[in-house]
C-alpha cells in the first residue's frame, strides 16, 4: 500500500483479555519496528524485525507481549492478559533497509490506541 | 545500539521567536542522523535526516539541522516560529546495520 497500516485504530478491552495489533508495512519494506508511547511518554522500543533475521525482542516488557512477522511483511503484536499499564499508542514503523544499505528512514503508521479497562 | 539525548524535555516559545533543539549522539563512527516530529494527535513523520555529505541539513516547514562530527549534535534551528510548529520532535540516529534508536523527544509549544 501507500503508507503504513494498522489496525484496529482503536481498541478498547478489559483487564486480563488477550488483543492483537495488526501492522501492514509499505510493500517490499524488509524492516519493521513496534514502539509503544504511553501517554506524554516518548518512543519505547518493544521489538524489531530485519529480513530474516532473528527479530530483536530487546524491547519487550514482559513474556506477556509477542510478536510475529509472517512471510516477511505483516506483523501481528500480541499482549496477553492485558493490564492498565498496557494502555498506549501501539506504532508501527518500517524501513526500506537491507544489510548492506541501512540507512534507517522509518515510515510511521497512524498507531493503535490500547485502552485497558 | 546507539545512545541518543535530546537535552530539553519542554521548549516554550514565542511565535516569530528562533528555537534550537538539541540532540547529542554517543556514536564517534559514522552514523545517520534524523529528526521527526509528531503533531498533536497525528502519527511520526520525518522532518529532515543527514545521511552523508553538507554537514547542513534542510527539512521541511523551515527547519534546519546542522550535523557536528566532533561535538557528536544533531541540533535542530528554526529561525521564526509559528503556532503550527506546536509538536514533540524526536532525534533518532541508526548505524549501518542496526536499528534506529530515538531520543526521549523535546515538546515544543509556541504561544502568540
Amino acid at each position: 500500500g501507500a503508507g503504513v497500516s494498522q489496525s484496529p485504530s482503536n481498541k478498547v478491552t478489559e483487564k486480563g483479555k488477550d488483543v492483537e495489533l495488526r501492522c501492514d508495512p509499505i510493500s517490499g519494506h524488509t524492516a519493521l519496528y513496534w514502539y509503544r508511547q504511553s501517554l506524554g511518554q516518548g518512543l519505547e522500543f518493544l521489538i524489531y524485525f530485519q529480513g530474516n533475521s532473528a527479530p530483536d525482542k530487546s524491547g519487550l516488557p514482559s513474556d506477556r507481549f509477542s510478536a510475529e512477522r509472517t512471510g516477511g511483511s505483516v506483523s501481528t503484536l500480541t499482549i496477553q492478559r492485558t493490564q492498565q499499564e498496557d494502555s498506549a499508542v501501539y506504532l508501527c514503523a518500517s524501513s526500506a533497509t537491507g544489510l548492506a544499505s541501512n540507512t534507517g528512514e522509518l515510515f510511521f503508521g497512524e498507531g493503535s490506541r490500547l485502552t485497558v479497562l | 545500539a546507539q545512545s541518543v539525548t535530546q537535552l530539553d524535555s519542554q521548549v516554550p516559545v514565542f511565535e516569530e521567536a528562533p528555537v534550537e533543539l538539541r540532540c547529542n549522539y554517543s556514536s564517534s563512527v559514522s552514523v545517520y542522523l534524523f529528526w521527526y516530529v509528531q503533531y498533536p494527535n497525528q502519527g511520526l513523520q520525518l522532518l529532515l535526516k543527514y545521511l552523508s555529505g553538507s554537514t547542513l541539513v534542510k527539512g521541511i516547514n523551515g527547519f534546519e539541522a546542522e550535523f557536528n562530527k566532533s561535538q557528536t549534535s544533531f541540533h535542530l534551528r528554526k529561525p521564526s516560529v509559528h503556532i503550527s510548529d506546536t509538536a514533540e520532535y524526536f532525534c533518532a540516529v541508526s548505524r549501518r546495520k542496526e536499528k534506529l534508536s530515538f531520543g526521549a523527544g523535546t515538546t515544543v509549544t509556541v504561544r502568540a
